[in-house]
Formats: C-alpha cells, sequence, structure tokens
C-alpha cells in the first residue's frame, strides 16, 4: 500500500516567518494530496489540496507544491500567525478514496 | 447545519466487552470512513465504505467491523475491545469519489480508553 513520510515532526517558527512541510510518497499512481490541520482538541479540517496534473497550488497565505518525478510533495505557509499554530498532516491517495496520511507536524509560531 | 456526528464522544470500558461507535452524516455522502489516531503514527485508516451494502479494509483492519445498512450511518463495531485499541477515532465523510471537489468531512471524534 501507500506509505507516506512527512518531516519535520515539529517545527517552531517566529510570527511572520514562512514554515514548511514536506512530505514523500511511494506509490506513483497516487494523483491527489490534501492537507488537513488540526488544531488542539478538534478535527483536523481541509485547508488545501492539490491533483497530480497540477505543479502548484496557492490559496492566500498557503501554498503546495508537488513533484511528481521525485514523489514529494510541500506545503508552505508564509508571514505566519498565531492561529496557525497545529498540527498539520499530508496525505496521498489513488482514486479519491483511501487517504495514506503522514504521521503529522506540529507547528509553534512564536509571538 | 452540515455535519459527522459521532457517539460517543468519550468511552471507558474493559477488556472484551463489546461497543459500537455510532457515525452518522446529514450531507448525503455516498463515501464514509473509520481512522484512529495515535502520537506519532497519524491518522490509519480502519475501515471504508464507498456506498451502502459496500465496505473495504483499510490499513489497520484488525479487530474492528463495520456495517453501511443506510447511507447516513457507518457505525464502528468492536467486538471484544483490548487496550491495543486505546484511541482517538474519527469518522469522515466525502462526496462520491472522484468528484472534482473530495473534500473529507471528520466528525468530532471519540476517545476511547480500553482497561
Amino acid at each position: 500500500g501507500e506509505n507516506v513520510e512527512q518531516h519535520p515532526s515539529t517545527l517552531s517558527v517566529q510570527e511572520g516567518d514562512s514554515a514548511v512541510i514536506k512530505c514523500t510518497y511511494s506509490d506513483s499512481a497516487s494523483n491527489y494530496f490534501p492537507w488537513y490541520k488540526q488544531e488542539l482538541g478538534k478535527r483536523p479540517q481541509l485547508i488545501i489540496d492539490i491533483r497530480s496534473n497540477v505543479g502548484e497550488k496557492k490559496d492566500q497565505r498557503i501554498a503546495v507544491t508537488l513533484n511528481k518525478t521525485a514523489k514529494h510533495f510541500s506545503l508552505h505557509i508564509t508571514e505566519t500567525q498565531p492561529e496557525d499554530s497545529a498540527v498539520y498532516f499530508c496525505a496521498a491517495s489513488m482514486g479519491d478514496y483511501k487517504l495514506s496520511f503522514g504521521a503529522g507536524t506540529t507547528v509553534t509560531v512564536r509571538a | 447545519e452540515a455535519q459527522v456526528t459521532q457517539n460517543p464522544r468519550y468511552l471507558i470500558t474493559v477488556t472484551g466487552k463489546k461497543l459500537t461507535v455510532t457515525c452518522s452524516q446529514n450531507m448525503n455522502h455516498e463515501y464514509m470512513s473509520w481512522y484512529r489516531q495515535d502520537p506519532g503514527l497519524g491518522l490509519r485508516q480502519i475501515y471504508y465504505s464507498m456506498n451502502v451494502e459496500v465496505t473495504d479494509k483499510g490499513d489497520v483492519p484488525e479487530g474492528y467491523k463495520v456495517s453501511r445498512k443506510e447511507k447516513r450511518n457507518f457505525p464502528l463495531i468492536l467486538e471484544s475491545p483490548s487496550p491495543n485499541q486505546t484511541s482517538l477515532y474519527f469518522c469522515a465523510s466525502s462526496l462520491k469519489p472522484g468528484q472534482a471537489y473530495n473534500e473529507q468531512f471528520f466528525g468530532p471524534g471519540t476517545r476511547l480508553t480500553v482497561l
């Protein structure tokens, strides 16, 4: 099955700086790559996703890039704010239903 | 309000005592899934269902059962719970797979402790 690795496991950034989280996947047939944000005690929520026919997608301060050849994708958060503090999960999927998640990255934004 | 609900939210039980965690969605989603979340392991899929009466194993199905008799409900059954099933469980649902907009909506989670 699909194996998704996520790095780093924890990330501390100064408010206003950028944060980057990287994921690699094993199955070249995977074609859908969502990112979820989970605030403390809350449920995961989708923040951005990308499909394999797109190399980059941006939504305000967050962006995701995909390198199909290298089988890795990354989440970029610019101008970080305290409300960006959360656990972020990447995931990969074939056919948009069976999601395989990374282990998560705990992001702390220091004021 | 469009939502996924789970019950109970918290449960403490003992080894071997059968339990059911209910999941219900009101968005007419065809796809539903169960995950468990453990520290350092992320979210691991237990079972998923593509539609009524159609279910399949995820990555960690051992010790769990599911059923999908109605579109809106997808209960998770632990016939004989063991301490290694202590975890945070999430139910999720989404539109028919393959749709352009395919966000998975998660329930609030059920924290299960098996003594």
